[in-house]
């Protein structure tokens, strides 16, 4: 049964880069037929999409953090990570990692268990 | 951006209850919609994948309809374990967006 774990630092100085690696466990992140991708909740903001990318590149970011955001893929640990530079604040959230069918029907599936990172000085 | 509207917010609802939620799109999205279930402290859940698809291992009083703009996921007969948040998703186009979340708590 495929398994995703969220981690890394719980606590971020406003401008600074948030950084999340996602272990996958029980299966190959290797799969043209899966994406992997990032999704935070807040209290504010709801559930927000933020990207997803193919084990061999080819992110999609949401546009309202294109310009701060960028995925990849390490293969040889099956993990993929996110960057988020210059936070603020309004970055606090529960960040989950998850998998997403890419062929049509989509589906995301599984998720991690969130790991909530707060911005603050 | 499409933007996806669940109504309601909440409901309070019994158990043995039939329950609907809605979701609507602000533009055609097919069938290319989700629906996850999210209880407090956890991930969210998928239930139905597709629209009207249900997840392997969900229980069938879980069923999703719909197309186009216009969404429903009802819940048969609510259970104890059915009281959550649940969220639609479409998943036509980029970028993906979730609606703002239907609280389905015990009358």
């Amino acid at each position: 049964q495929l398994q995703l774990q969220e981690s890394g630092p719980g606590l971020v100085k406003p401008s600074e880069t948030l950084s999340l690696t996602c272990t996958v466990s029980g299966g190959s992140i290797s799969s043209s037929d899966y994406y992997w991708g990032w999704i935070r909740q807040s209290p504010g903001r709801g559930l927000e999409w933020i990207g997803t990318v193919l084990y061999s590149g080819g992110p999609n970011y949401n546009p309202s953090l294109k310009s701060r955001v960028t995925m990849s893929v390490d293969t040889s640990k099956n993990q993929f990570s996110l960057r988020l530079s210059f936070v603020t604040a309004a970055d606090t959230a529960v960040y989950y990692c998850v998998r997403r069918r890419g062929v049509t029907p989509n589906w995301f599936d599984p998720w991690g268990q969130g790991t909530l990172v707060t911005v603050s000085s | 951006a499409i933007q996806m509207t669940q109504s309601p917010s909440s409901l309070s609802a019994s158990v043995g209850d039939r329950v609907t939620i809605t979701c609507r799109a602000s533009q055609g999205i097919r069938n290319d919609l989700g629906w996850y279930q999210q209880k407090p402290g956890k991930a969210p859940n998928l239930l139905i994948y597709a629209a009207s698809s249900l997840q392997s291992g969900v229980p069938s009083r879980f069923s999703g309809s719909g197309s186009g703009t216009d969404f429903t996921l009802t819940i048969s007969s609510l259970q104890p374990e059915d009281f959550a948040t649940y969220y639609c998703l479409q998943d036509y186009n980029y970028p993906l967006t979730f609606g703002q979340g239907t609280k389905v708590e015990i009358k």
